[in-house]
């Protein structure tokens, strides 16, 4: 069965830091690989996904994530964070034959003037 | 995302009530989902319909149900067996059923006993 960890739970940077978050996922075969962010409140917006091919792969709002298959990892990345990007990220994994996604517990960030 | 509207925004419930959440697209996308989100725990799958009279049962479906007459809409009731509904609610759509698909996501209702 499929399944992602998240190991995170808060972390906290500084405006204009960069930043790494991550994600470690469970299945056989290739899997489709999603990230999303939600702000307080409100639903999940799709930040990038990856499906084959080039294994960095670029998102909205500058975000990039890196499929490693022999990490069995999937980490987001930022070069330099901005106050916006506050928010909860989760990581998603989909896989051959499943009906649904399956997320991680999500990531708090934070971040500090 | 535009598309999916969730409502109400807040829905409050006094004990042995059931309550419906609505969840209504217009991105013409098959397949609708519905979730739970507490802190903590990420989003756990109640419900999911691909088509049209059809849906099946996610992780936690008791003390849920649903129904799926129209393409545009995938209502939630929670019902009174569910004894801890205070939570955090959100409605997917997704284009197609395949898992290569990314889902769509409403707003969210959030729901708290009286």
């Amino acid at each position: 069965a499929q399944s992602v960890t998240q190991p995170d739970i808060h972390i906290t940077v500084s405006e204009g830091a960069s930043l790494e978050l991550r994600c470690n996922y469970s299945y056989g075969a290739t899997p489709y690989l999603f990230w999303y962010v939600q702000s307080p409140g409100q639903g999940l917006q799709l930040l990038l996904k990856y499906f084959s091919g080039d294994t960095l792969v670029q998102g909205i709002k500058g975000f990039e994530a890196e499929f490693k298959r022999s990490q069995s990892s999937f980490n987001l990345r930022k070069p330099s964070v901005h106050w916006s990007d506050a928010a909860e990220y989760f990581c998603a994994v989909g896989a051959n034959g499943a009906n649904n996604l399956f997320f991680g517990t999500g990531t708090r960030l934070t971040v500090i003037p | 995302d535009g598309g999916i509207t969730q409502s109400p925004k807040y829905l409050f419930r006094k004990e042995g009530q059931n309550v419906t959440l609505s969840c209504e697209q217009n991105l013409n996308h098959d397949a609708m989902y519905w979730y739970r989100q507490d802190p903590g725990q990420g989003l756990r799958l109640i419900y999911y319909s691909q088509i049209v009279n059809d849906f099946q049962k996610g992780d936690i479906a008791e003390g849920y149900s649903v129904s799926r007459e129209k393409k545009e809409s995938f209502p939630l009731t929670v019902t009174s067996a569910q004894k801890n509904p205070t939570a955090f609610y959100l409605c997917a759509t997704q284009q197609g059923s395949a898992s290569n698909q990314p889902q769509h996501f409403g707003d969210g209702t959030r729901l708290s006993i009286l």
